[in-house]
């Protein structure tokens, strides 16, 4: 398997423009996150699935961010209308069973500044 | 709430030397706690995962050892390389909070020639 995969790697946008960040879970695993990693507050969770379900989105900062997972293999993560403090590297990650002692694997992120 | 600290913040030794990373959670009530390396502009590479049932983990020349009443765990590095160089991160996921993992703020660790 590749592992996560996340794409872009890197987004610059203009604020106000919407971005849509993409990550592939790894096959098999029923569960997958989103986390948002900065210099001021390091590494947050914004959401999580657990078969393709949204089952906590208490992360996510505010409406312009939205989260969905189609299908097992995919998910996206949209923010609309992006602002200047959204710029952080946003992490997707997969496991199985996190509480049954299964590792977390993490994608490469996607890099987003919006200036 | 569950909070995460790590320490030191930053810990720069010449290569060859033994080191240890700590780590510490306010709430013992985990399942189990990981612990990742994270190179520069780079993702999260899962090191070792220890569950609440255990006391240590070893892979290669890391050794993560688990205090689940003292809320407390160490990273071992073995001979250090620059190789080794990278931040370190700690993460747990909490009984009763779900199944995510909250991080600690990591330990950026330098290892010189």
């Amino acid at each position: 398997d590749a592992g996560v995969i996340q794409s872009p790697r890197h987004e610059v946008t203009e604020m106000g423009q919407e971005v849509t960040l993409r990550c592939k879970p790894i096959s098999g695993h029923d569960y997958l996150f989103w986390y948002r990693q900065t210099m001021m507050r390091g590494l947050e969770l914004l959401i999580y699935f657990n078969n393709n379900v949204p089952i906590d989105d208490s992360g996510m900062p505010e409406d312009r961010f939205s989260a969905k997972m189609p299908n097992a293999s995919f998910s996206t993560l949209k923010i609309q209308p992006s602002e200047p403090r959204d710029s952080a590297v946003y992490f997707c990650a997969s496991s199985l069973t996190p509480t049954g002692g299964t590792e977390a694997f993490f994608g490469q992120g996607t890099r987003l500044t919006v200036v | 709430k569950q909070e995460v600290t790590q320490i030191p913040a930053a810990l720069s030794v010449p290569e060859g030397e033994n080191l240890v990373l700590n780590c510490s959670f306010t709430d013992s009530a985990i399942y189990n706690l990981q612990w990742f390396r994270q190179d520069p502009g780079k993702g999260l590479t899962s090191l070792l995962l220890i569950q609440s049932s255990q006391r240590e983990q070893t892979s290669g020349r890391l050794n993560a050892s688990l205090d689940k009443s003292s809320g407390r765990s160490t990273l071992y590095i073995a001979a250090s390389q620059p190789g080794d160089s990278a931040t370190y991160l700690c993460a747990v996921i909490s009984a009763g909070g779900g199944n995510k993992l909250t991080f600690g703020t990591g330990t950026q660790l330098k290892v010189e020639l």
